[in-house]
């Protein structure tokens, strides 16, 4: 079974540029996540969707983070303009979406450098 | 509010010894636990989960971790550590929408 797939693995670009990252989650997984990890922390939920709907996003900085699922599959997630503390690896997870609790899945993630 | 705590940053032990991570968590209700490690450039594997019963659970790679409503407690167990296991290990608590809320992580190195 193919897991979750994030790209690019790596991107450098400098302040007030714009970025966008990609996931695929594993096929049938309806719930899908984007956590953000700054260095020396754990990840902090940044958005979830159950399929293309959104679920949570209380901690997304809706200023200049976007994100969509268009059709409930896979997921773009945006910053528009980026700042330097916007710098971090960004996770994606997903999971079958049933109720109760589930394991999360998480792709390699995608490390930003903002300079 | 919901959160997790690992209360050492960095352990170094040497190979072949026991090893335990601890974590605590603050949560009202009854809580769904994991312990997930992260090796350099990559995502985050799962190594066990906590969601209801025996309060001993085994995981992946010879882990363990008991849970201890009493203490808050999940603490991560290993009796015999490999070079392998170099990694950094986190500590999370299932949210109420299913998000999960992790603790700083434990870098764990292991001498030869």
């Amino acid at each position: 079974e193919a897991g979750v797939a994030q790209s690019p693995r790596y991107k450098i670009i400098e302040k007030r540029q714009s970025v966008a990252f990609w996931c695929n989650p594993i096929s049938g997984h309806a719930t899908l996540y984007w956590y953000q990890q700054i260095l020396g922390q754990g990840p902090k939920l940044l958005i979830q969707f159950q399929n293309n709907g959104v679920v949570d996003d209380s901690q997304l900085p809706k200023d200049r983070f976007s994100a969509e699922r268009l059709k409930g599959v896979d997921s773009t997630l945006k910053i528009q303009p980026a700042k330097l503390e916007d710098s971090a690896v960004y996770l994606c997870a997903s999971s079958l979406g049933l109720a109760g609790p589930e394991t999360q899945y998480f792709g390699p993630g995608t490390r930003l450098l903002v300079l | 509010a919901q959160s997790v705590t690992q209360p050492d940053i960095h352990i170094t032990v040497s190979e072949g010894a026991s090893l335990e991570l601890r974590c605590n968590y603050s949560y009202g209700a009854t809580p769904y636990l994991f312990w997930y490690v992260q090796s350099p450039g990559q995502g985050l594997q799962l190594l066990l989960k906590y969601f209801s019963g025996d309060t001993l659970v085994q995981g992946i790679k010879g882990f363990e971790a008991e849970f201890k409503r009493s203490q808050s407690s999940f603490n991560l167990r290993k009796p015999s550590v490999h070079w392998s296991d170099a990694a950094e290990y986190f500590c999370a608590v299932g949210g109420s929408q299913g998000n999960l809320i992790f603790g700083k992580g434990t870098k764990l190195s292991v001498k030869p």
